[in-house]
C-alpha cells in the first residue's frame, strides 16, 4: 500500500514552460487535491477533486490546470511556468463524504522556476 | 469559511503534556474540527479531528468546548520527534458533498530537551 505518491521529487524549470506534476493514490479514495506551500507559509488549496471526471478551484488555481480521469490519478499541470510558482506542492486524498478519518498527503514535489 | 486563531509558536519539555490551542470561533455547527501536523518539509500529517464531543486516539486528544468556539490539541508525553507545525482546520462543507481544508500559518511547537 504505497498511499499517495508524487513525481518528480524536485523539478527546476526555465520561465515559459510547460509540466506536469503526477499525484496517484491506492487508497480507492474519492477526493484529492493539490495545494502548495510557500516558505514561512501555510498550505493553499489550488485545485481538487470530488471524484473522476469532476473537479474545481480553490483559492489559488490561476496558472494551473487539473483533470481527473481515473479515481487513482490527479495531474496539476503548469502550463507556463513563472518563477511566483517556485514553491513546494503537496497532494492529497481522502474518503470523500462522510467523515471518515483526514486526508493523506505525498511526499511533495519541490518546484523551482528560474 | 471558518477561520482559525493558534499563536505562532509554543515551547515544551520532554516528556511533559504539550497543550496547542485553536480559536474557531466563526465555526458553524456542522463543521469539523481537524489537526495535522507538518514536521520539517514533509507533508502534512493528519492526527485527529471533531464535531462536538473530545476524542482520543493513540497520538493525541482533542478537547472541544462546549460552545465550540476554541479547541485544544493535547499531545500527553511529548518527546523530541513531536517539534513541528500544528494546524488547526475546519473543514468547510462547499457545496452538495464537497468538502475544503483551509490551512493557516499553524503553531510551530518545539520539544526541548
Amino acid at each position: 500500500n504505497a498511499g499517495v505518491t508524487q513525481t518528480p521529487k524536485f523539478q527546476v524549470l526555465k520561465t515559459g514552460q510547460s509540466m506536469t506534476l503526477q499525484c496517484a493514490q491506492d487508497m480507492n479514495h474519492e477526493y484529492m487535491s493539490w495545494y502548495r506551500q510557500d516558505p514561512g507559509m501555510g498550505l493553499r488549496l489550488i485545485h481538487y477533486s470530488v471524484g473522476a471526471g469532476i473537479t474545481d478551484q480553490g483559492e489559488v488555481p490561476n496558472g494551473y490546470n487539473v483533470s481527473r480521469s481515473t479515481t487513482e490519478d490527479f495531474p496539476l499541470r503548469l502550463l507556463s511556468a513563472a518563477p511566483s510558482q517556485t514553491s513546494v506542492y503537496f497532494c492529497a486524498s481522502s474518503y470523500g463524504g462522510t467523515v471518515r478519518g483526514g486526508y493523506t498527503f505525498g511526499s511533495g514535489t519541490r518546484l523551482t522556476v528560474v | 469559511d471558518a477561520k482559525t486563531t493558534q499563536p505562532p509558536s509554543m515551547d515544551c519539555a520532554e516528556g511533559r503534556a504539550a497543550n496547542l490551542p485553536c480559536n474557531h470561533s466563526t465555526i458553524s455547527g456542522n463543521e469539523y474540527v481537524y489537526w495535522y501536523r507538518q514536521i520539517h518539509s514533509q507533508g502534512p500529517q493528519y492526527i485527529i479531528h471533531g464535531l462536538k464531543n473530545n476524542e482520543t486516539n493513540e497520538m493525541a486528544s482533542l478537547i472541544i468546548t462546549e460552545d465550540r468556539k476554541s479547541s485544544t490539541l493535547i499531545l500527553p508525553h511529548a518527546t523530541l520527534r513531536d517539534t513541528a507545525v500544528y494546524y488547526c482546520i475546519v473543514r468547510v462543507h462547499s457545496g452538495g458533498s464537497n468538502y475544503k481544508l483551509t490551512f493557516g500559518k499553524g503553531t510551530l511547537l518545539t520539544v526541548n530537551p
